[in-house]
């Protein structure tokens, strides 16, 4: 298995609130993906990164925002969570070529926005 | 742009039966394509992948995909479905944009297999 690990697992948190995720890999991988999700939509990306300090949006990117100063650690911040935000927020890596490479998945955070 | 629709919501089968989860892509450019498996609370798992090469891919636990340009369809199948291929099932769609491949994700088919 790919070294990819979330955390936290699981969080419960109120509206209005920060919140930050962090995805750490250990492959050396450039391409780091934040997505969520939702039944019905399957997955949908939020935002990804192609390298130390480059990012760009994904489709769902409003009220989101991501830091990536290191190779291994990818950050999502919800800077004041909402309700619609409940979710469960996957993070994906893929391989140094940054074609059309496969794409290996963190367990994933469940987060519930009260 | 790029797109990609899987036909089907849910798709039940009993257990010795056949398998076809359908999806259909769009493109503007020759895409890679990509099925992955979801198991209940657990992460993606890539099943298979195509990349320009033989259009017929054989993936991990007896699954096949077959690329067929002129229908735009990459559907999954597998001849004789076991209790443990009971997941959601992601079809995905991968070409060049801005110097980039930014994948595309299906809304995901729900395979239920019968005892």
């Amino acid at each position: 298995d790919a070294g990819i690990t979330q955390s936290p697992r699981h969080k419960v948190t109120e509206t209005g609130t920060p919140v930050t995720l962090r995805c750490h890999q250990t492959e050396n991988h450039r391409y780091m993906y934040w997505y969520r999700q939702d039944p019905g939509h399957g997955l949908r990306l939020i935002h990804y990164s192609y390298g130390v300090k480059d990012t760009d949006k994904g489709e769902v990117s409003d009220g989101y925002s991501v830091s990536r100063s290191k190779t291994e650690d990818f950050l999502l911040t919800l800077e004041s969570a909402t309700s619609s935000q409940t979710s469960v927020y996957f993070c994906a890596i893929s391989e140094e070529a940054g074609g059309p490479d496969t794409q290996y998945f963190g367990p994933g955070t469940r987060l519930t926005v009260l | 742009a790029q797109s990609v629709t899987q036909l089907d919501s849910h798709v039940s089968v009993s257990e010795g039966t056949p398998v076809l989860l359908r999806c259909n892509y769009s493109s503007s450019y020759s895409p890679s394509l990509f099925w992955y498996v979801q198991h209940p609370n657990k992460g993606l798992q890539l099943l298979l992948k195509y990349t320009s090469a033989a259009t017929l891919v054989k993936g991990i636990n007896g699954f096949e995909a077959e690329f067929k340009k002129s229908e735009t369809s990459f559907h999954l199948t597998k001849p004789s479905a076991h209790m443990s291929d009971a997941a959601e099932y992601f079809c995905v769609v991968s070409a060049p944009s801005g110097g980039s491949y930014i994948p595309t994700f299906g809304r995901g088919t729900s395979l239920i297999v019968h005892p």
